[in-house]
């Protein structure tokens, strides 16, 4: 079954200042890999996704992750970071065996200093 | 383009009663996942619809919850009867046709339950 772990609970960084926020996955392959953001009280947007090819993708807001496939990494990262960018961060992974069911990490809470 | 709509936005019942949320994607959109949030966690796949066809129920406690989508455009969950752990936010997304794991979903702003 597929898994993703992302383990920090929390980030605080200082607005201005770059940001990495980790996703580990588990799967038997390659799987589709996703960014989401969840402002309070909003629904989940996604930031980026990767399918196949260049392993570092770009996405909305500046961010950007990188697959890296020997360290079933999906990190996101972002060179500077604005008060804005102050959310919750989702990790997702879906499977390429065809029921493409989606699994979500539990989150990272992004809280940015002035 | 409108974006996904639920309702209710917020509800509070007593344990053991029954509740249902309305779910309209966006148009066109043949995919339909409800998702259920629990404060502190991640969305967990409830039910994912292709159509008005079920792809996968797995994680649903069918006991307790139900959800349909006739005629493949808005759904209904309900929950009957609720319990104290079912407290949480139900999230409906909808994705373009075709495979979903080639496509974004897009989220509805979510409806907050509590179980009181």
């Amino acid at each position: 079954a597929q898994s993703v772990t992302q383990p920090d609970i929390h980030i605080t960084v200082s607005e201005g200042a770059s940001l990495e926020l980790r996703c580990n996955y588990s799967y038997g392959a390659t799987p589709y890999l996703f960014w989401y953001v969840q402002s309070p009280g909003q629904g989940l947007q996604l930031l980026l996704k990767y399918f196949s090819g260049d392993t570092l993708v770009q996405g909305i807001k500046g961010f950007e992750a990188e697959f890296k496939r020997s360290q079933s990494s999906f990190n996101l990262r972002k060179p500077s970071v604005h008060w804005s960018d102050a959310a919750e961060y989702f990790c997702a992974v879906e499977g390429r065996g065809g029921s493409y069911i989606p699994t979500f990490g539990r989150g990272t809470s992004l809280i940015v200093h002035p | 383009e409108a974006g996904v709509a639920q309702s209710p936005r917020y509800k509070i019942i007593e344990k053991r009663q029954s509740v249902a949320f309305w779910c309209n994607p966006i148009s066109g959109h043949a995919t339909l996942y409800w998702y259920q949030q629990i404060l502190g966690q991640g969305p967990k796949l409830l039910i994912q619809f292709q159509n008005n066809g079920v792809v996968d129920d797995s994680q649903l406690p069918k006991d307790r919850f139900s959800a349909e989508r006739l005629k493949g455009v808005d759904s209904t969950l309900k929950i009957q009867p609720a319990k104290l752990e079912d407290s949480a936010v139900y999230l409906c997304a909808s994705s373009p046709v075709g495979l979903a794991g080639l496509n974004e979903q897009f989220f509805g702003p979510g409806t907050r339950l509590t179980v009181l």
